[in-house]
């Protein structure tokens, strides 16, 4: 039973597009989380939420909206979709906030033509 | 500004060749310090987390250690299921981790 489940998992799509990607966590945990990997595996957070309340929100393009309709579900969408934006995508969930370990999804790739 | 840096970058051991990384942190109020393993395609692997100074956790080939500047990750006699890139990442508790650009770690066997 996968605990945190991210979908799609590719995703290849053109400049210009709106896409969304789904997470969800079955763990029962209050916060979840949407990283950013590059090209050279650097993983950035992006946004924090804790309990459908976004906490954090870091220097991120206003065109990427995160939405928490309950506090299992976490979805991103992008609008406005630019060649930058290429990258993997990380949904993760934790307990405790930042004290304690945090779960990661399998990631969605996004690719931009 | 909160940092973690590790190092090497990459690291190729012969199979059964012992030898650490580095993860040194300037993350002011650290919680914790946690270490990932993350393999090609995948997310990252949750191992350990650490609280305190002189504390230190051991699973299977790996120990990890932490000082008030840096964490070290211990690989004892690695074995080529050992490959991947190790990620290591800092909290100050009410904040999510920030992480290091990981080790890509190569065994041959």
């Amino acid at each position: 039973d996968t605990a945190v489940s991210q979908t799609p998992k590719y995703l290849v799509t053109q400049m210009g597009n709106d896409k969304s990607i789904k997470c969800e966590q079955n763990l029962g945990h209050d916060t979840m989380y949407w990283y950013k990997q590059d090209s050279k595996k650097f993983l950035k957070i992006m946004f924090s939420y804790n309990n459908k309340e976004l906490i954090i929100n870091e220097t991120v393009p206003n065109r990427f909206s995160p939405k928490s309709p309950d506090k299992a579900h976490l979805n991103l969408h992008i609008n406005s979709l630019e060649l930058g934006d290429s990258a993997v995508y990380f949904c993760a969930s934790s307990q405790a906030g930042g004290i304690t370990e945090a779960f990661f999804g399998q990631g969605t790739r996004l690719t931009v033509v | 500004e909160d940092q973690v840096t590790q190092s090497p970058e990459a690291l190729r051991l012969q199979e059964g060749e012992s030898s650490s990384l580095n993860c040194s942190y300037t993350v002011s109020g650290l919680r914790g310090l946690f270490w990932y393993r993350q393999d090609p395609g995948k997310g990252p692997e949750f191992l350990f987390t650490l609280y305190s100074a002189g504390e230190e956790k051991e699973k299977e080939r790996l120990k990890a250690t932490l000082t008030k500047k840096e964490s070290f990750l211990h690989i004892t006699a690695p074995k080529p299921e050992d490959s991947a890139t190790y990620l290591c990442a800092g909290s100050k508790g009410n904040t999510p981790l920030v992480f290091g650009k990981g080790t890509r770690l190569s065994v041959i066997a």
